[in-house]
């Protein structure tokens, strides 16, 4: 059974940091690309940011503007999403997401969900 | 970036009854498109991928057609447990967007 476990979400003050956490199981790993998706309460879906299976390309949506790193370690089976220079419209629940293929932006499964809240 | 906009925002329909919601693409996105499925509370499922191709554990009442920039998912007849939230995304081109969703619920 494909499990995705996020971590790592919590409050923080605008400006601060916060690295997620998604622990794989279930599936090779090593073989699919990952994906972070947010949803900000009330509101649609977001895509963050992609990784390919070597951790070679990462691609992120044009709102991150450098301020949040994507990565992965295949020994592991996790993949992180390091946040810098947080804003309030950053508050959301941050999905992890497992991709079709690498890369095949197309998530068949889904973490339940961290809740980053960013606020003073 | 790809803009894609669903309609209706929201749809009223019976169980039993026919769906057809709608998402249009800023530009062309070939067939690279998928669509996903919401309830209250809970992560996203993926229904449809590439257009037209049901997803693992899909009902077969649950179709997408179309390529370029208009693509519809149709249900036929629905049931109960298919009112909830439904996305479109395209992954044609970065950033890869999503629709912002439209609303069905029940009569």
């Amino acid at each position: 059974e494909v499990q995705l476990l996020e971590s790592g979400g919590g409050l923080v003050q605008p400006g601060g940091s916060l690295r997620l956490s998604c622990a794989a199981s279930g599936f090779t790993f090593s073989a699919y690309a990952m994906s972070w998706v947010r949803q900000a309460p009330g509101k649609g879906l977001e895509w963050v940011s992609l990784i390919s299976i070597s951790g070679t390309n990462t691609y992120y949506g044009d709102f991150v503007k450098g301020r949040f790193t994507i990565s992965r370690d295949n020994s592991k089976n996790t993949v992180y999403l390091q946040m810098n220079s947080l804003r309030a419209e950053d508050t959301a629940v941050y999905y992890c997401a497992k991709d079709l293929g690498d890369p095949h932006p197309s998530h068949d499964y889904w973490g339940q969900g961290t809740l980053v809240t960013v606020s003073s | 970036e790809v803009v894609l906009t669903q309609s209706p925002a929201t749809l009223s329909l019976s169980p039993g009854e026919r769906a057809t919601l709608s998402c249009r693409a800023s530009q062309s996105v070939r067939s690279y498109f998928a669509w996903y499925q919401q309830k209250p509370g809970q992560a996203p499922r993926l229904l449809i991928y590439d257009a037209s191709t049901r997803a693992t554990g899909i009902p077969a009442r649950f179709s997408g057609s179309g390529s370029g920039t208009d693509f519809t998912l149709t249900i036929s007849g629905l049931e109960p447990e298919d009112f909830a939230v439904y996305y479109c995304q395209q992954r044609n081109n970065w950033p890869i967007t999503f629709g912002q969703g439209t609303r069905l619920e029940i009569k």
